[in-house]
């Protein structure tokens, strides 16, 4: 596709369930961000990727939360044992690299833990 | 620490007026500015930077690095120009990860 992907766009699950949401980054960018929205909020920043080196996982709110990129393409954002306070909107985006970049976006994935 | 503030939460706005977005930063190096806009339905995007010193869709917006804002602002607003605004800043020391604001929801009335 000509954009980012996210899947699934929505996902329900049950307090203490795990979950896994995936991104597609556009085709040759290298790198891949993670961002977290919740209600009311802007996206806050989670993780950054440069091709499949995680350079800054500074804002992953606890060690529940986990991502990856094995081949610096397709990326997985794990979380365990899932809170009612993890229910937001997951964002990645993805860019060139490199400062002056645009960083393109994916539509979302909205979790919410019941 | 760096961080970004949108006093507004909602603005609405008469088509034909002007309008304007407010944002201030806090960053102790020299930030780079930008502004996304998420229409209804859409993702986030990118509507302009600083350093490109554009006009997209007749918005504009420019770093003032004294007050430390990079307010937004059009002469005259559209209706296509209800949306969800939200001003970001990227460092300038090899971290690419942008710091957003808590957007601004602009409704242009008809």
């Amino acid at each position: 596709g000509a954009g980012v992907s996210q899947s699934p766009r929505y996902k329900v699950a049950k307090r203490g369930q795990d979950v896994a949401l995936r991104c597609d980054p556009i085709s040759g960018h290298v790198s891949l961000f993670w961002y977290q929205q919740a209600l009311g909020q802007g996206p806050e920043f989670l993780t950054y990727f440069q091709n499949e080196a995680q350079l800054d996982k500074s804002g992953l709110p606890s060690d529940r939360f986990f991502a990856e990129r094995p081949e610096g393409s397709v990326s997985t954002l794990k979380i365990q044992r899932t809170q009612q306070e993890d229910s937001a909107v997951y964002l990645c985006a993805s860019s060139l690299g490199g400062s002056h970049t645009e960083a393109f976006f994916g539509q979302g994935t909205r979790l919410t833990v019941v | 620490a760096q961080r970004v503030t949108q006093p507004e939460k909602l603005l609405s706005v008469f088509k034909g007026a002007p309008v304007e977005l407010k944002c201030n930063y806090s960053y102790s190096g020299s930030p780079e500015l930008f502004w996304y806009v998420q229409y209804s339905r859409q993702r986030l995007q990118l509507l302009l930077r600083h350093i490109s010193r554009e006009s997209i869709k007749g918005f504009t917006a420019d770093l003032n690095k004294g007050e430390t804002s990079f307010h937004l602002k059009k002469p005259f607003a559209q209706e296509e120009d209800s949306a969800m605004y939200y001003c970001a800043l990227h460092s300038n020391f090899g971290n690419e990860k942008l710091t957003f604001g808590t957007g601004t929801r602009l409704t242009i009335i008809p």
